[in-house]
């Protein structure tokens, strides 16, 4: 199974600071068809999770476009460009392109 | 508005079954392809299964291969997950999400907890 690993697994950030967070695959994530099925969400706390990010870098309908994503092969970044106070919560990646879909750990984003 | 609204959870003993339903709204369901995916206590995302539009094609994690079904009812707009020989590992909140393909969920339910313990 492709393993995904984020880093890091714990980020704090002041409102509006700017942060990254990395997701790392074990094998490519280029699909024969030439799409790259890698994908960010947002679990808030208590909250189910909600679709960020699709195929590296396109921003689901109604996501601020302070949320980037970027990356090719195997290594991926979120960017939150200027942190709000709703961004606290889990982000994970999910890959699509090899079976089983796989999700990465996590990366917890406390506010300070 | 979409909306996806799972129910069935509960306490089951190991080796039981249990069959959760999801109840789907605000969308063409007979459209889109639905998954289950499940987070354990304090743990991360899980993906448990995927059906096609028409219910002719799952998917599963060899985790759950020969354990789970998963099924729908378009006409009712209902997606389902029969459970069956639990272990206490399959103990989770069990989500209900849209499956735009390829492992984009882009819908989710509240989820509904399921505890295998004796």
């Amino acid at each position: 199974d492709v393993v995904l690993t984020q880093t890091p697994p714990t980020l704090s950030a002041t409102i509006g600071q700017s942060v990254s967070i990395s997701c790392r695959s074990s094998q490519s994530l280029l699909h024969s068809n030439g799409n790259t099925y890698l994908h960010w969400l947002l679990q808030r706390p208590g909250q189910s999770p909600q679709l960020l990010i699709y195929l590296v870098s396109r921003l689901e309908s109604g996501v601020p476009n302070r949320f980037s994503g970027s990356g090719s092969g195997t290594d991926f970044t979120l960017k939150i460009s200027g942190v709000e106070a709703e961004d606290l919560g889990v982000y994970y990646c999910v890959q699509g392109t090899h079976a089983p879909l796989t999700f990465g750990s996590g990366t917890k984003l406390e506010i300070k | 508005e979409v909306q996806l609204v799972e129910s069935g959870g509960g306490l089951v003993q190991p080796g039981r079954s249990l069959k959760l339903s999801c109840a789907a709204s605000g969308f063409t369901f007979s459209n889109y392809y639905m998954a289950w995916v499940r987070q354990a206590p304090k743990k991360g995302l899980e993906w448990v299964a995927t059906i096609s539009t028409s219910g002719s094609r799952t998917y599963y994690p060899d985790s759950v291969k020969g354990r789970f079904t998963i099924s729908r009812d378009n006409a009712k707009s209902s997606l389902y997950l029969q459970m069956n020989s639990l272990k206490s590992e399959d103990t989770a909140t069990y989500y209900c999400a849209r499956h735009r393909p390829m492992g984009i969920f882009d819908y989710w339910g509240q989820g509904v907890m399921v505890t295998v313990s004796s």
